[in-house]
């Protein structure tokens, strides 16, 4: 089945170290996504890539990291740089091609604690 | 500015009643809307979208949504609510003028249904 997989689905961080955050996607698109969501926050944007080698920072990029090696992958880190790191991460793509709507799919998210 | 309301954070409806999840909106032209679900725990689930077209669209799960462009709502509508219905409601909205990566999510409502 097509779909987004995330990695792992439960996360302890200590304080101080990186962990990084899966995100797969075998939906061909082109676009990666990844949010943070906070209890009553809703989504908030991290980083998105709408090709290979290429990302921009979304609107709270502080503190974290990504790549975009393959079109299948978008890899999140969060550094030991961003001070309140516990949240629950949610990875999304969705098509970027002329005349298609753009809904985003996500994964079923990963959640991080820092202990 | 674009914007997105979802002036509930909760609503709760006994089973077997209709209910309705509001959505207000602040974009400039036709914009595109989105509602999704969201279980605990879980990612976000795509219920429904409107583009153009007739003003209810029906989606999963057997919710519609209307959209009334004078008063600038896409409220989520079911005209018999299940207890399995209680999640996490979100609201969006995209200029298809501009990149996925501008959808804006509203905070999220609440849908709690009592047996």
């Amino acid at each position: 089945d097509g779909g987004i997989t995330q990695s792992p689905k439960y996360l302890f961080r200590k304080e101080g170290q990186n962990v990084t955050l899966s995100c797969e996607q075998n939906l061909n698109h082109d676009a990666m996504y990844w949010y943070r969501q906070d209890p009553g926050q809703g989504l908030r944007l991290i980083y998105y890539s709408q090709i290979v080698n290429d990302f921009q920072k979304g609107d709270i990029a502080e503190g974290y990291s990504v790549s975009r090696e393959k079109k299948e992958s978008f890899p999140l880190t969060v550094t030991s740089a961003q001070k309140n790191p516990t949240a629950f991460y949610l990875c999304a793509s969705s098509t970027i091609l002329a005349g298609e709507t753009g809904e985003l799919f996500f994964g079923e998210g990963s959640r991080l604690t820092v202990l | 500015a674009q914007s997105v309301a979802q002036p509930e954070d909760q609503v709760n409806v006994a089973e077997g009643n209709p209910l309705t999840v509001k959505c207000t909106y602040s974009v400039s032209g036709n914009p595109y809307l989105f509602w999704y679900v969201q279980y605990p725990n879980r990612g976000l689930q795509f219920l429904l979208k409107y583009i153009t077209g007739d003003n209810l669209v029906k989606g999963s799960y057997g919710f519609e949504a209307e959209f009334n462009k004078s008063q600038t709502s896409f409220h989520l509508k079911k005209p018999s609510a299940l207890v399995s219905d209680s999640a996490l409601y979100f609201c969006a909205v995209r200029d298809p003028y501009s990149s996925a990566s501008k959808i804006i999510f509203g905070s999220g409502t609440r849908l709690s249904i009592r047996p």
